[in-house]
């Protein structure tokens, strides 16, 4: 595998349901993010994590849950989810906050496709 | 806050036209900008990252070009195919480590 992977691509869940969502980068990064594209709404953040570490929380209702255990995982864990909620959820990762050199290209997985019955 | 707009939402060509996407934010402390292409249902492909420091960057028929100080960034597709068909995105980041800012994309129909 390389680049970043995402699993599952497509998930259908119920409201009372929970899942996860897994990302995983092949890059040697240390930073990945969360992001949601909605319809006809411009892809927006959700988390960073810098070194394992929660850096950014962009206001997000707590049925999402993010876990980071190492560098190279990133978890979504999803429950009691609304119809709303159904997007595509991207993985990004980046190479380190604080080095200059890698200009933090942030590099995208294929997304899973969510929707909330 | 930071926003950024790209015009236009949407544009058809036919194949072989030279074309520009425009983008534009409304902060000018940028630590970067990337245009990423976006195929249907797809993930995100990084095209080009422009530096802060810097004012265009080129990868084959790819040109984008960066004006900070007017908050503008234009992407220049040279001689268009019908593969070149896809969303662009536009997005800025404030400094390293940080989310990224998209625009809403420009969708992009190139005709044989």
């Amino acid at each position: 595998e390389t680049g970043v992977t995402q699993t599952p691509r497509h998930l259908v869940m119920g409201m009372t349901n929970k899942k996860s969502l897994k990302c995983e980068q092949h890059l040697g990064h240390n930073a990945m993010y969360w992001y949601k594209q909605s319809a006809k709404k411009p892809l927006e953040l959700m988390f960073v994590y810098n070194f394992k570490e929660q850096t950014e929380n962009n206001s997000v209702p707590s049925r999402f849950s993010p876990e980071c255990p190492n560098s190279s995982h990133l978890f979504l864990h999803l429950h009691t989810l609304q119809p709303e909620d159904s997007a595509l959820y991207l993985c990004a990762s980046s190479q380190d906050v604080v080095a200059p050199s890698s200009y933090n290209e942030q590099f995208f997985g294929p997304g899973t496709r969510l929707t909330v019955l | 806050k930071q926003e950024v707009t790209q015009i236009p939402a949407a544009l058809s060509v036919p194949e072989g036209e030279n074309l520009v996407l425009n983008c534009s934010f409304t902060d000018s402390a940028i630590y970067n900008l990337q245009w990423f292409r976006q195929d249907p249902g797809k993930g995100l492909t990084s095209l080009l990252l422009i530096q802060s420091s810097q004012r265009e960057q080129t990868s084959g028929r790819l040109n984008a070009s960066l004006d900070k100080s007017s908050g503008r960034s234009t992407l220049y597709i040279a001689a268009s195919q019908p593969g070149d068909s896809a969303t662009y995105l536009c997005a800025v980041s404030s400094q390293a480590g940080t989310a990224l800012i998209f625009g809403k994309g420009t969708t992009l129909s190139v005709s044989s």
